[in-house]
């Protein structure tokens, strides 16, 4: 069957390291992968997409790898900040609508 | 900057009546999606609406279920017959396109009694 895993729950991590946080499929063939941030009782917010032709992304601190040999995206937000808290979701659109892992709940620590 | 909006932001109902969760998508923009999440898990794709008819659905969204877009600028769900296990944050979401990013809404929390 189809899975999504990132695989941290939680991460913590000292202010100004770099937090990566990985998600990881089975039984996809993404078009493209998404990643969003979730904030507590809010909605998603769109940070980056990454299609299945690419193999990086950046923006700003953002960093996204797709390796679909591995299939396996690792998310990278570099020099940290305690404002960078927050759950991560990442999100795969294929032949299905747009399927979101669990998440990681990430805590940035001053 | 424009973002989509969702009223009530928290609706409390009896098992067995019927709601309508509201939304305005983004003025400009084609796709409109629910989703929904259930309390400590994952947001789920629900439906989502093009063309002024449903281009997909997930098997959560059965005939309990129904989209409508019926004006410009609304866009409801509407969930018949409420069960306990409906109580979850609903989410609206657009896109000017397909295969770009989605904005979201702040959700509606629909708790079910």
């Amino acid at each position: 069957s189809q899975k999504i895993e990132q695989n941290s729950e939680a991460l913590n991590i000292q202010e100004g390291k770099t937090a990566t946080l990985t998600c990881n499929y089975t039984n996809y063939s993404p078009a493209y992968l998404q990643w969003y941030r979730q904030d507590p009782g809010r909605g998603p917010v769109f940070l980056l997409l990454i299609r299945e032709n690419e193999k990086e992304k950046r923006k700003e601190r953002l960093k996204v790898t797709f390796d679909t040999t591995l299939k396996q995206s690792l998310f990278h937000i570099t020099a940290s900040q305690p404002a960078d808290s927050a759950t991560y979701l990442c999100a795969l659109r294929g032949n299905t609508p747009l399927v979101f892992g669990k998440g990681t709940r990430l805590s940035v620590i001053a | 900057e424009p973002e989509v909006t969702q009223t009530p932001s928290h609706q409390v109902t009896q098992m067995g009546q019927e709601v309508i969760l509201r939304c305005v998508p983004i003025s400009n923009h084609l796709y409109f999606y629910w989703y929904r999440q259930i309390l400590g898990q994952k947001v789920e794709f629900l439906v989502s609406f093009y063309n002024n008819e449903i281009s997909e659905k997930s098997e959560i969204f059965d005939d309990q279920f129904s989209v409508e877009r019926p004006d410009g600028s609304n866009f409801t769900l509407k969930i018949r017959s409420t069960k306990l296990e409906d109580s979850a944050m609903y989410f609206c979401a657009s896109s000017a396109g397909q295969g770009i990013e989605q904005f979201f809404g702040p959700g509606t929390r629909l708790t079910v009694l």
